[in-house]
């Protein structure tokens, strides 16, 4: 079955740029979506259709595709930042990545 | 602006049943397809279900297949998860979510599944 693989954790000072990757055999053949997920709260999709921002999500959040990996980029990152993320998979089983925690320190 | 409400959740024995509801406004129901998307304490998210608008399509997880089922009462604006045979794997956060083109774009608050003996 079709998976994707994220990092458990990747950590970012204030200001920097955050990325965070995502790979998947077949992730090519399909669209990407990222989520975020503060504690206690629910998941806020970020980017969708690989690249594309929701309204209301700031401009520092970006997302690219090359080859088997996706990559969600947060450019200067701030604390409030700080949350898990998770990509996503359009195929037949909508599979999410494990997650990663973006740790702003 | 696009509300989702769930409810149904508590504590269950396993093997138990237990329906999930959740309640929908600020678009117009039957036009959108709408998913279960579940997440086991301290876990990561999992798709367990979608729905068609007209309910005439519905697909599952493998995890979950043939022990639960999606509906939607399109005149109540309401979506539902029936779930029977549950399983202790089966605990976790259930949420509803709307979909808008290859994406999530809406989630309820959630409603918490406890499966324990």
């Amino acid at each position: 079955s079709f998976e994707l693989t994220q990092p458990p954790s990747v950590s970012v000072s204030p200001g920097q740029t955050a990325n965070i990757p995502c790979s998947g055999d077949k992730l090519g053949e399909t669209f990407i979506c990222w989520y975020q997920q503060r504690p206690g709260q629910s998941p806020v999709l970020v980017i969708y259709q690989d690249t594309n921002r929701p309204s209301g999500i700031p401009e520092r959040f970006s997302a690219s595709v090359s080859g088997d990996t996706a990559t969600l980029t947060i450019s200067g990152t701030q604390p409030i930042d700080e949350a898990d993320y998770y990509c996503q998979a359009w195929d037949n089983t909508r599979v999410f990545g494990g997650g990663t925690k973006l740790i702003v320190l | 602006e696009v509300h989702l409400l769930e409810s149904g959740g508590g504590l269950i024995e396993p093997g138990g049943s237990l329906r999930l509801s959740c309640a929908a406004s600020g678009f117009i129901f039957g036009d959108y397809a709408l998913s279960w998307i579940r997440q086991a304490p301290g876990k990561g998210l999992e798709w367990v279900s979608s729905i068609s608008g007209s309910g005439g399509n519905t697909y599952y997880a493998d995890s979950v297949k043939g022990r639960f089922t999606i509906s939607r009462d399109n005149s109540k604006n309401t979506l539902y998860l029936q779930m029977d045979s549950l399983r202790v794997e089966d605990m976790g956060m259930y949420y509803c979510a709307k979909p808008e083109g290859w994406g999530w774009h809406s989630w309820g608050q959630g409603t918490l599944v406890t499966v324990s003996s």
